[in-house]
């Protein structure tokens, strides 16, 4: 079935330190994928997003790059600051079925920790 | 501030009780989802309204029931829940257009729900 999946469940890094999450996507036909962050208490916020037909989207301090070849999605974030500390999750868009609505499928997250 | 806002924030209840919750969004979106977070599991999409009309019910049981009167509220209305429906209950909407684009949801704070 489909699934979204995350390489590493926790990263601890340095303030200061450029961070690299990663997530793995099993299907193909994915067209659409977004990155969420979710902080304790709190429901998952909007980061960054990125069609299929883009390689790399670079926002404020983050990067998404896209490597379709092997269904790889990373999320980079440069000078990570301890406000960072939170979940991250990846999610994928499926081909749109008969309603025509936007499926996402989730990963489970990876947990960032920044020490200051 | 995401425009998407959920009461109440916590909830307790026994099982034989009936309890609603509400999520109104203020993004001028035409499409929206309830999801359920459980620990160490991928967020569970459970419903889906577009343009008001429910297009997915995935696979989600009776006890749990969805209302949308209009396009910026939504209600899921609960009753005889189980202890194991305790969870992180998430709103999100997203704006659909006719040709497809690609537009992420936006989500939510949640109800920390507890079944006793």
């Amino acid at each position: 079935g489909e699934s979204v999946g995350l390489h590493l469940p926790t990263l601890s890094v340095q303030e200061g330190d450029n961070s690299i999450i990663n997530c793995a996507y099993s299907n193909s036909a994915s067209d659409y994928f977004i990155w969420y962050k979710q902080e304790s208490g709190k429901g998952p916020q909007f980061i960054i997003d990125i069609r299929s037909n883009m390689d790399k989207r670079q926002g404020q301090r983050v990067t998404v790059l896209l490597n379709k070849t092997v269904k790889h999605l990373s999320l980079q974030i440069a000078a990570t600051q301890p406000g960072d500390s939170a979940v991250y999750f990846c999610a994928e868009k499926t081909p749109r079925g008969n309603t025509g609505f936007q499926k996402l499928v989730f990963g489970t997250g990876t947990r960032l920790l920044v020490s200051p | 501030e995401t425009g998407v806002t959920q009461t109440p924030r916590h909830l307790v209840m026994g099982m034989t009780n009936k309890k609603s919750l509400k999520c109104e969004q203020h993004l001028g979106h035409n499409a929206m989802y309830w999801y359920k977070q459980s620990a160490k599991k991928p967020l569970e999409l459970m419903f889906v309204y577009n343009f008001k009309e429910q297009t997915e019910n995935n696979s989600v049981p009776s006890r749990f029931s969805p209302e949308c009167p209009n396009s910026s509220h939504l209600f899921l209305h609960l009753h005889t829940l189980q202890p194991e429906d305790s969870a992180l209950y998430l709103c999100a909407s997203s704006q659909l257009t006719r040709g497809g684009s690609n537009q992420p949801q936006h989500f939510g704070d949640g109800t920390r729900l507890s079944i006793l």
